[in-house]
């Protein structure tokens, strides 16, 4: 595709249960980026994927939360054990790689846990 | 601690008037500044990016002005359109092989009719 896209666009759950968020990144963009966005709130860093290094995991808020991503493509986030305060945006974004590089967001996961 | 202050937290203008966003960084080595706009419902989308010896960037109605000695920037919207509702989001990179970049919390920008 010509963007980066994310699924599903909006996402209810209850308190306790696991949820899986999808990103399908530009095609050829070796870095990927997920982000939470709570309202009135900056983009807060998650995790970091660059090509076929280790992820950077340090901003992960707690060991709920889990990312992969498979071939060098498609991520997933994963939270287990949801909790209300787990309610946000969570945004996916990839870019070529470089340090200075543009990062080409997603529309977002729109995450609510009842 | 690198950090990113954004003024005012929210505006609110009519539709033809020009305003300005304003970005105070800490962040240290500087490398480059985004500016992102994000409309409701969708994701960021880069506007301009200012490097060290930049102060100035225009890109349509939006013009871009970087001072890296007292670290800061603004953004200049001329004739205001409705379309320009959304949130400025500041952006600031450090070099020295630093891949992740500090957010500020962004403007939240009304434009009515």
């Amino acid at each position: 595709g010509a963007g980066v896209s994310q699924s599903p666009s909006n996402k209810v759950t209850e308190k306790g249960k696991d949820v899986e968020l999808r990103c399908d990144p530009i095609s050829g963009h070796t870095a990927l980026y997920w982000y939470r966005q709570s309202l009135g709130q900056g983009l807060e860093f998650l995790i970091y994927f660059q090509g076929n290094s280790a992820p950077d995991k340090s901003g992960l808020p707690s060991d709920r939360f889990s990312a992969e991503r498979t071939g060098g493509s498609v991520s997933t986030l994963t939270i287990q054990r949801t909790q209300q305060e787990d309610s946000a945006v969570y945004l996916c974004a990839s870019s070529l790689g470089s340090t200075g590089g543009e990062q080409f967001f997603g529309p977002g996961t729109r995450l609510t846990v009842l | 601690k690198n950090q990113v202050e954004q003024s005012p937290q929210s505006l609110i203008i009519l539709e033809g008037k020009n305003c300005t966003l304003q970005c105070n960084y800490t962040v240290s080595p500087f490398s480059n500044l985004r500016w992102y706009k994000q409309d409701t419902g969708r994701g960021p989308v880069s506007l301009t990016i200012m490097t060290f010896s930049e102060n100035t960037k225009s890109n349509g109605r939006y013009t871009a002005t970087l001072d890296a000695d007292t670290k800061q920037s603004s953004l200049h919207i001329t004739a205001s359109q409705l379309s320009d509702s959304a949130s400025y989001i500041c952006v600031v990179r450090a070099s020295g092989g630093s891949y992740i970049p500090t957010f500020g919390r962004g403007t939240s920008l009304i434009v009515h009719p």
